[in-house]
């Protein structure tokens, strides 16, 4: 069972334009969000996070938007650069004193994300 | 350099094969997770220690083990090893608080033959 769902597979954008990957999730016990950034023969590498108490987080050119109603969650990459070719993973998390709970991440598929120059 | 190291970098093994992966966790990370990451599974979680202890698992194989040492490293064995099992295992490693900000080591590449 998936629990996190992410789209698009695969984005092509040109240098300087946005680029938008959506996620949604199911378990509402889910209470940290974050994103990974993964170049290939790399780990991933965590990018920026939310809580849902909050319905967006800014740092540089990557934002976080949640909608905790939809149960959804954007990472948008502003004036997106040939560096930031990589894959992008988002993750969710839920408390440990829920039920099943751990800090344990539950990611989606995954985004290739390709800007040409 | 997110400060997580694993060992080796590559693996590679033959079916039936017992491999171990070793995993150093951040200064001061107490807990650590393993994953892994193949094309068509995505990441997923496969155990998580916490100072020592077993914390949470995921689907870990029974073939599988972990285990966190006194000084903190941490070791995955990989028994019976099946073709299938071919993949990336990343360890992570987090102070476990209400953050939960997990950094990644560079992974090892397991590959059997």
């Amino acid at each position: 069972q998936q629990q996190v769902k992410q789209s698009p597979q695969s984005l092509i954008v040109q240098k300087g334009g946005i680029s938008i990957i959506n996620c949604a999730y199911e378990n509402t016990a889910f209470d940290y969000f974050p994103w990974y950034q993964q170049f290939p023969g790399k780990g991933p590498a965590l990018l920026i996070a939310i809580r849902p108490d909050v319905s967006e987080k800014k740092e540089g050119r990557f934002t976080i938007s949640f909608n905790k109603s939809a149960k959804q969650f954007s990472l948008h990459i502003m004036d997106s650069q040939p560096g930031d070719s990589a894959t992008y993973f988002c993750a969710a998390s839920s408390p440990i004193f829920t039920q099943g709970g751990s800090e344990k991440l539950v990611f989606g598929k995954g985004t290739k994300l390709t800007v040409n120059p | 350099d997110s400060g997580v190291t694993q060992t080796p970098k590559h693996l590679i093994t033959a079916t039936g094969q017992r491999v171990t992966l070793r995993c150093s966790p951040r200064s001061g990370d107490l807990s650590v997770y393993w994953y892994q990451q193949s094309l068509d599974q995505g990441l997923q979680f496969l155990i998580q220690y916490y100072n020592g202890e077993e914390r949470a698992k995921g689907n870990i194989l029974e073939r599988f083990s972990a285990q966190q040492f006194p000084d903190l490293h941490s070791e995955l064995n990989l028994s019976s090893l099946e073709l299938g099992d071919s993949a990336l295992y990343f360890c992570a490693s987090s102070v476990v608080t209400s953050h939960n900000e997990q950094f990644f080591g560079p992974g090892t590449r397991l590959t059997v033959l």
